[in-house]
């Protein structure tokens, strides 16, 4: 298994760009998250999915999409990038069972916005 | 809503045991997850407590106590690799997706 893959791992925009974070597991997990961290911070939750074709806002939605069109892929879309949105983007996703809670994260894109 | 708390820095040397405490507020808690992260690296998880109790594997431990909303990690035999950044976190019941993240440690391991 590849576990959790992100493209690009490296990204420079400029401001008022768009772009798409691609996210793909081959687990089979149902539950799939974006974060986003900042310099010396800890993570804080975009958006999320419970199953394909669900979603829901985290803390930090603003100035992100995302969808859900099938259980491995959850792609993170900046409508118009700024330098506030400049940071290490991990996407992740998680498994439930057996009395264990395991998030599985990618790698991470790092995005810089000038 | 929910909020986690646990100290920015611990610093210890080699050899020694470290715990890093995680206070949480939660509106429905299943349990408390911990994960480490090395600089420049993602965040792998480490440990789960959904009961009360201590849960060991190998060097690392950790604890819970649901009356208290309170738990730790505990990292012992320390060693030069453990220089990393670690994160209490749990899951919204009401959210079932979400887990949040508590700010982070930073455990600094001298020799």
């Amino acid at each position: 298994n590849a576990g959790v893959t992100q493209t690009p791992k490296f990204q420079v925009l400029k401001t008022g760009q768009s772009m798409t974070l691609q996210c793909a597991q081959d687990m089979n997990h149902e539950y799939m998250s974006w974060y986003r961290q900042d310099p010396g911070m800890g993570l804080r939750l975009i958006h999320y999915s419970v199953g394909a074709g669900i979603t829901d806002q985290g803390e930090v939605p603003n100035g992100y999409n995302v969808s859900r069109s099938t259980t491995e892929d959850f792609p993170l879309r900046l409508l118009s990038a700024a330098p506030s949105q400049t940071s290490v983007y991990f996407c992740a996703s998680s498994i439930h069972e057996g009395g264990t809670d395991t998030q599985y994260f990618g790698p991470g894109t790092r995005l810089t916005v000038l | 809503g929910q909020s986690l708390e646990q100290p920015s820095e611990v610093t210890a040397v080699e050899g020694a045991i470290v715990q890093i405490n995680c206070t949480y507020q939660t509106s429905g808690f299943y349990g408390l997850s911990w994960y480490q992260q090395h600089d420049g690296g993602a965040p792998t998880f480490l440990s789960y407590n959904a009961l009360d109790g201590l849960e060991e594997t190998g060097r690392f431990s950790s604890f819970l106590s649901r009356s208290d909303s309170y738990g730790y990690l505990l990292l012992q035999e320390l060693q030069m690799k453990d220089s990393a950044s670690y994160f209490c976190a749990v899951r919204d019941l009401d959210s079932w997706g979400k887990l949040q993240f508590g700010a982070g440690t930073q455990v600094v391991v001298t020799p």
